[in-house]
């Protein structure tokens, strides 16, 4: 198992723009959780996602979305992107999302120009 | 609010001393909490979990309710310990969250 992958590893965009991260979780994994962290500070939760579900949302305005799919992976999703939107996006992967061991990806690195 | 908060940016030590790496937590219930680590260039890992009691890579980590206290501890730091490590905790359905890290530097 490769573990958990996300894609792209890299994105630069322009304010104003939209963008789309994908993540395939842990064969098995039925939850998702997405985090932003920016340099500096440690990773801030964004959403989490278990069978399909929201469960848990950050403190994150509505420019930020995200889905799952029925094969567990997921997407997320950032509109009229700000400056303050660069940092590098990482997903998570967890057997059901009830405080069990998350695993993580490598993370994809936005830059917002 | 649930909160993690490690005070320390960096800690730098000598091979072979002791590291004790500062995480609190402010919680309400019982919370799950966890250390992660990066290493240079890789992704963030767990390292351990108070749940499981486990040493790993000779680093412990004592749960102390009474002081809400979760700090990690190696009696003889290596060079390789080198990374970034962030505390985390977790309740039941409710987010993760993470202390802003600290960076381990070793020095031979």
């Amino acid at each position: 198992d490769a573990g958990v992958t996300q894609s792209p590893t890299h994105l630069i965009k322009t304010r104003g723009q939209h963008v789309t991260l994908r993540c395939s979780p842990i064969s098995g994994h039925k939850s998702v959780s997405w985090y932003q962290q920016v340099l500096g500070q440690g990773p801030q939760f964004i959403f989490q996602y278990y069978e399909k579900e929201e469960r848990g949302r950050g403190n994150f305005p509505d420019r930020f979305s995200a889905r799952q799919f029925p094969n567990y992976s997921s997407e997320l999703n950032v509109n009229a992107l700000l400056l303050g939107d660069s940092a590098l996006y990482l997903c998570a992967s967890s057997l059901e999302g009830q405080g069990e061991t998350q695993y993580f990806g490598p993370g994809t690195r936005l830059l917002v120009l | 609010a649930q909160r993690v908060t490690q005070p320390e940016k960096l800690l730098s030590v000598f091979k072979g001393a002791p590291v004790e790496l500062k995480c609190n937590y402010s919680y309400s219930g019982s919370p799950e909490l966890f250390w992660y680590v990066q290493y240079s260039r890789q992704r963030l890992q767990l390292l351990l979990r108070h749940i499981s009691r486990e040493s790993i890579k000779g680093f412990t980590a004592d749960l102390n309710k009474g002081e809400t206290s979760f700090h990690l501890k190696k009696p003889f730091a290596q060079e390789e310990d080198s990374a970034m490590y962030y505390c985390a905790g977790i309740a039941g359905f409710q987010k993760l969250v993470f202390g802003t890290g600290t960076r381990l530097l070793v020095s031979p």
